[in-house]
Formats: structure tokens, C-alpha cells, sequence
């Protein structure tokens, strides 16, 4: 067990709806990190947060954003959602940003009819 | 841009054989991290080792171990000992010193641990 709480396991919707998913970090880490697994595009680093703040984006759509909030667990939005967005949604934390490790969730299954 | 490249996409071994998965990666940068993560049928991702990229001496976790060549930018994980839990894929992974902890993949690697 990772200490990272990724909720929900499964989620099944159709195209053009919006999704949350959400992440509660590792106890004491302040960093969180959301990556995007698919079967064409690989892993995927999408964004970070640091004690509530933005710290790095990579390759995320305008119609995906996240937030982290005072308590320090994470959301993800996905909205307009097409097929293609059919994936693996993964979280991670770490102590602070940088070279500590990250530790992942079990991820969120997100699969789009 | 970085980018990581792992090469094998399958490789099996038998039981406790030893087998060596690689990566390479291409940088600029002087100072970064190299990490394998483990990911089993069951879809968690599991750290392995991890690598500081101005440590010459390459790092070990029981019957995990690397060998990093910065000069080559070449990064392998060598298992001793396989045993069937190691089933797994496996992904080599990269982070720049000032990336703000942004994991770059390669594609991984399927191993299989045959008894």
C-alpha cells in the first residue's frame, strides 16, 4: 500500500460528459502529480501541484484541469470527454517537488462508451 | 527534450536466472534522476530503484540493481534471483534537475518469470 487514495477504482461514462477524479496524498507529502496511462500514448506526466499551487504541466488538454485544495488532496477534471480519453488516470505524491520519489494510487479507470 | 527508450518491448527468464532490462535516454542536462518503476498485472506502479545522476556508484535494492553509464546515457536494471512476483512490466524513467519532479517514461518492458 502506496498511502495514496485514488477514488473512484472504475469509471464508466459517455462522450461529452465530465468526470472528476480525486486524489488523497501520502500523509506529510505536499506534492502531487497526475500522469495519464494509454495504450498509443504511453505514460504521460499531465500536471503538479505543490502545497496548492501549480508547479509544472506536461502534455494536458485545455478541456482537463486540475486543483489542489488546503487539505492538500487533488481533483481532476476531464470534461467534453471523447473516446480517446479512455485511460489509466494515475496520481502520485512526494515529500516536496524535485527528486523525491513519488509514490503512486492504484489509479482510476476511466472508460469512455 | 528529454526522451527515454526502452528498447524490449517482451523479455522472459526463467526462475532464479538473472535478467537485464536496458534504457537509454537523451539529456542536456548535467544533473537528473533515473528511476524503474514496476507495474504487475495488477496495475499499481511500484518503485524499484532510483539513480542520482552525480553518484558514480550504481544503486542497489536487494536483487535490484543498475548500471548507470552517464557518459553513454544508458541505464539497465539487472534482477537476480527472478522469482514470479517480478512478473511485471517495467518502466525506465527520467526526471531533470529542474523539472519540478516530471517523470518522462519509456515505453517499458513486459518481463516474464517462467518457472
Amino acid at each position: 500500500d502506496s498511502g495514496v487514495t485514488q477514488t473512484p477504482k472504475h469509471l464508466i461514462t459517455a462522450t461529452g460528459q465530465r468526470v472528476t477524479l480525486r486524489c488523497s496524498p501520502r500523509s506529510g507529502d505536499l506534492s502531487v502529480y497526475w500522469y495519464q496511462q494509454s495504450l498509443d500514448q504511453g505514460l504521460q506526466f499531465l500536471i503538479q501541484y505543490y502545497n496548492g499551487e501549480e508547479r509544472a504541466k506536461g502534455n494536458i488538454l485545455e478541456r482537463f484541469s486540475a486543483q489542489q485544495f488546503p487539505d492538500l488532496h487533488s481533483e481532476l477534471n476531464l470534461s467534453s470527454l471523447e473516446l480517446g480519453d479512455s485511460a489509466l488516470y494515475f496520481c502520485a505524491s512526494s515529500v516536496a517537488g524535485g527528486d523525491q520519489p513519488q509514490h503512486f494510487g492504484d489509479g482510476t479507470r476511466l472508460s469512455i462508451l | 527534450a528529454q526522451t527515454v527508450t526502452q528498447s524490449q518491448p517482451e523479455m522472459s527468464v526463467q526462475e532464479a536466472e538473472t535478467v537485464t532490462l536496458s534504457c537509454t535516454y537523451d539529456t542536456s542536462e548535467s544533473n537528473y534522476y533515473l528511476f524503474w518503476y514496476k507495474q504487475p498485472p495488477s496495475r499499481q506502479m511500484i518503485l524499484v530503484i532510483r539513480q542520482e545522476a552525480y553518484k558514480q556508484q550504481n544503486a542497489t535494492e536487494n536483487r535490484f540493481s543498475v548500471n548507470f553509464q552517464k557518459a553513454a546515457k544508458s541505464f539497465s536494471l539487472k534482477i537476480s534471483d527472478s522469482q514470479l512476483g517480478d512478473t511485471a512490466m517495467y518502466f525506465c524513467a527520467f526526471m531533470g534537475n529542474n523539472q519540478g519532479g516530471k517523470l518522462i517514461f519509456g515505453q517499458g518492458t513486459e518481463l516474464s518469470v517462467k518457472p
